[in-house]
């Protein structure tokens, strides 16, 4: 069976400090692999989405930035973060040939 | 692009009474048409989703109903209970794309 892992599954960052987050999956090879970010009581907000290594599209321009230097790993990535980029971060997949989205246990981030 | 509209954005229904949720869509390509529910603090569980070639789909007490035409599709809950209290999600896909389009959300809560 396929998993998803996120880490950590909470942050406190100060201001202009920088970040990373990490997702992998398990049980699978080649998915497509999704972030979003949802506000306190907000919807999702598509920032970046992968269909292979090394392929990113970025929905939102802003001050993250994504990569996937392994087939199951997508790392979120900031140099100096902002108070508006407090929030839930979730990392979603689903299958090359299926619709079906997955979604992470989600990192909660607090910017300070 | 794909524009999703969902409503209402809340919604209180009292235990054993049904639920309807409503999203429209702008994109007459999309072709998948998932549901997720989110509770407090916890990722999005997907509950049911249906494809442009059915018009119905039911599990349970939980059902989805796709117009096309109208481009529109609904979330039905029958029998409510206080455990279907919490945040329901819509999305579209179209077929050429890859990245899956989610609606604002709506916030249920069943009282006992």
């Amino acid at each position: 069976s396929q998993t998803i892992h996120q880490w950590p599954a909470t942050l406190v960052q100060p201001v202009g400090s920088p970040l990373s987050l990490e997702c992998t999956v398990e049980g699978t090879s080649n998915p497509n692999l999704y972030w979003y970010r949802q506000a306190a009581g907000r919807g999702l907000q598509l920032l970046f989405y992968s269909v292979g290594i090394g392929q990113i599209s970025s929905e939102v321009p802003q001050n993250l930035s994504a990569s996937r230097p392994q087939d199951r790993q997508f790392i979120l990535s900031s140099k100096k973060l902002l108070l508006s980029d407090s929030g839930f971060y979730l990392c979603a997949w689903n299958r090359l040939a299926s619709e079906t989205q997955y979604f992470g246990p989600g990192t909660r981030l607090l910017v300070l | 692009g794909e524009n999703v509209e969902q409503h209402p954005s809340t919604l209180s229904v009292q235990e054993g009474d049904s639920a309807v949720i409503k999203c429209t869509y702008s994109d007459s390509a999309s072709n998948y048409f998932p549901w997720y529910k989110q509770e407090l603090g916890k990722r999005p569980q997907l509950i049911i989703d249906i494809r442009s070639n059915v018009g119905e789909k039911k599990d349970q007490r939980i059902a989805v109903t796709l117009n096309k035409t109208a481009k529109h599709f609904s979330l039905h809950i029958t029998e409510t209970q206080p455990e279907d209290s919490a945040v329901y999600f819509c999305a579209a896909r179209n077929p050429y794309g890859q990245n899956f389009v989610f609606g604002p959300g709506t916030r249920l809560s069943v009282l006992p």
